[in-house]
């Protein structure tokens, strides 16, 4: 079946500009995060929605960064007023139990 | 939150078994450790994980310590497709009762041929 889907697989955007990156999760999937990853480094958790309750966005760096998760379903990470330090790729996952499934990643570039 | 430490690198001779060690000190009573790798360009894939019981499946055995503070993934018959970057994670127990996966450092496991 369908996995995760992340949209644009790739993003260029100039500083100060906003930027909308989008998740597809898997259809039933009541869990999904979302993680940054800077070149060669781990993942950084960001933000996690599960269900109904309302997200937990204890790892969201600073009030530029918020998400959103319509529906219980598809999600969107915007990104307000981008610095150079954003650039990452920004990866989403969803699950059901235990096991995250990952998405491909969206590579932010902000020049 | 626990935090977990992994050596940067290994090298495995292809056929050979792969033995990446993680430490995992500060490991709660009810905080999962969970293995996942990252090849190149993707996104990281799920192996395994356990609680305080040995684990073992199709593509690797998990072994953790009785005091739960260190573990070791095992890949029993390395290839080259195996070279990738290995990440232990403690899955923490948030008080609203929601978890936050803790991702390392991460080992890159290099198989040679």
């Amino acid at each position: 079946g369908a996995g995760v889907s992340q949209s644009p697989s790739n993003k260029v955007t100039e500083k100060g500009k906003d930027v909308e990156l989008r998740c597809d999760p898997i259809s039933g999937h009541t869990a999904l995060y979302w993680y940054r990853q800077s070149l060669g480094q781990g993942l950084e958790f960001l933000i996690y929605f599960q269900g109904n309750s309302a997200p937990d966005k204890s790892g969201l760096p600073s009030d530029r960064f918020s998400a959103e998760r319509t529906g219980g379903s598809v999600s969107t990470l915007t990104i307000q007023r981008t610095q150079q330090e954003d650039s990452a790729v920004y990866l989403c996952a969803s699950s059901l139990g235990s096991e995250q499934y990952f998405g491909p990643g969206t590579r932010l570039t902000v020049t | 939150d626990a935090k977990t430490t992994q050596p940067p690198s290994m090298d495995c001779a292809e056929g050979r078994a792969a033995n990446l060690p993680c430490n995992h000190s500060t490991i709660s009573g009810n905080e999962y450790v969970y293995w996942y790798r990252q090849i190149h360009s993707q996104g990281p894939q799920y192996i395994i994980h356990g609680l305080k019981n040995n684990e073992t499946n199709e593509m690797a055995s998990l072994i953790i310590t009785e005091d739960r503070k260190s573990s070791t993934l095992i890949l029993p018959h390395a290839t080259l497709r195996d070279t990738a970057v290995y990440y232990c994670i403690v899955r923490a127990l948030f008080t609203s009762g929601t978890y936050k996966y803790i991702f390392g450092t991460g080992t890159r496991l290099k198989v040679l041929a």
